[in-house]
């Protein structure tokens, strides 16, 4: 079965710095999407970037890009000057690319980020 | 606004009685998807349907069961409730089961007491 492992509970980051949050998942599949999801205090989950597993080239959405290492099974988050808005729970997720109808999405834990001003 | 409605915001029910949660997907999405996020289990995927059949169940009670409608909306029906059912309650739909991206909702928080 797919899990998705966020060991970092919680993280800090001092305003306009650089935080990177972890992301390891294990599956056998070889095509996959990879997400990460902002849900603020408001409670709305939010997409914040994906990547596609076939896909080489790491994802990149404005001050959002990932590290993807296939090989390691590893998907973190890069989040560079950082704002105030960016205080939130961050999720991992997975879903399969392929097999069948399923395509629901594999949460990990969450990691509450806090932003220092 | 994610175009992705769900009401009502807040339920607050007694142990035993039965609830109906409600969402209608953005304009065109063709697939729908219920989470349940409560503290101890984290972001659960409970079933998934598409143009009105059931695709996928993940983690749903037997006491939990859920349709989508003719013209796309999908009702989840919570029944017998328990202390343990509060939680709250996510509806995401995409364009087809396949496609990468979800929109969510905002969610109903359910309190049982």
């Amino acid at each position: 079965a797919q899990t998705v492992t966020q060991s970092q509970p919680e993280m800090s980051v001092q305003e306009a710095e650089t935080v990177t949050l972890s992301c390891t998942y294990d599956t056998s599949e070889s095509d996959y999407y990879l997400f990460w999801y902002k849900q603020p205090p408001s409670r709305q989950m939010i997409l914040v970037i994906r990547q596609e597993a076939y896909k080489q080239q790491n994802a990149t959405e404005n001050r959002f890009s990932v590290n993807f290492q296939k090989a390691a099974k590893s998907f973190s988050l890069k989040i560079s000057d950082s704002q105030l808005g960016d205080a939130a729970m961050y999720f991992c997720a997975y879903r399969i690319h392929y097999g069948g109808s399923q395509g629901n999405l594999i949460f990990g834990k969450g990691t509450k980020l806090s932003v220092k001003p | 606004d994610s175009g992705v409605t769900q009401t009502p915001k807040h339920l607050i029910t007694a142990t035993g009685q039965r609830v109906t949660l409600r969402c209608s997907p953005r304009s065109g999405d063709l697939s729908v998807y219920w989470y349940q996020q409560s503290l101890d289990q984290g972001l659960q995927f409970l079933i998934q349907y598409y143009n009105g059949e059931e695709r996928a169940k993940g983690n749903i009670l037997e006491r939990f069961s859920a349709q989508q409608f003719p013209d796309l909306h999908s009702e989840l029906n919570l029944s017998s409730l328990e202390l343990g059912d509060s939680a709250l309650y996510f509806c995401a739909s995409s364009v087809a089961p396949m496609d990468g991206g979800y929109t969510f909702g905002s969610g109903t928080r359910l309190t049982v007491v």
